[in-house]
């Protein structure tokens, strides 16, 4: 079993809707974690980054982490095709900061 | 400001042949990492510097594979006597202390 794990779609959306993406994970020493989007041929570009359980804003990008569930979600709202891409997400235990843990990646297609 | 820099951004060579893949990180950035990212694959750990020295090099998949960093900036990655099994895109990143990675574009190998 991965100790991360994510589906990797991929995820068809038409503009304008909510893109929903998860990952599960089975380490709690995991306490940080990451959101990157890879457009293809580019390396990962990092989303956002957090920390405690909870909910983060920033813009239309809303990530939550859930510690008790070991889940974690990011929200794109009002998605457009220039979001078309694949979506990492990542995370790092307390006791081994340079080592990221990656899931598979969710590609996801935002449709005109 | 710049971001981190990868060359080659393609490479292809022969089957048995020795490689060396270059990253330039971000200026001041004093923690480095390497990971290998196989087709349609999420990104694999290979090797993390803070500063010149190496504490993981767990993730380098055999003995044909060495890595060295430099006055705390530029990295090599070397893979000897190379396998089709090796083809795959190498992503280098950089981060601050206990920051977040930032990615550059890879270099994308292919052994024939």
């Amino acid at each position: 079993q991965k100790e991360v794990e994510q589906d990797p779609g991929p995820l068809s959306v038409p503009e304008g809707a909510i893109v929903s993406l998860n990952c599960t994970y089975s380490n709690s020493a995991f306490q940080y974690f990451m959101w990157y989007r890879q457009y293809s041929r580019k390396g990962p570009e990092l989303l956002m980054y957090t920390y405690s359980s909870g909910n983060k804003e920033d813009g239309r990008f809303t990530a939550q982490v859930d510690k008790s569930s070991k889940y974690i979600s990011l929200f794109i709202r009002d998605s457009q095709p220039s979001d078309s891409a694949t979506y990492l997400c990542a995370m790092i235990p307390t006791d081994s900061w340079g080592k990221l843990q990656f899931g598979a990646g969710t590609q996801v297609v935002v449709t005109p | 400001g710049a971001g981190v820099s990868q060359s080659p951004s393609n490479k292809v060579t022969e089957k048995g042949k020795d490689v060396e893949l270059r990253c330039d990180p971000i200026s001041g950035h004093t923690a480095l990492y390497w990971y290998r990212q196989r087709l349609g694959q999420g990104l694999e750990f290979l090797i993390y510097f803070q500063g010149n020295s190496a504490p993981d090099k767990s993730g380098l998949p055999s003995d044909r594979f060495s890595a060295e960093r430099t006055g705390e900036s530029v990295s090599t990655l070397t893979i000897q006597r190379t396998q089709q099994e090796d083809s795959a895109v190498y992503l280098c990143a950089s981060s601050l202390p206990n920051q977040p990675q930032h990615f550059g574009d890879g270099t994308r190998l292919s052994i024939l």
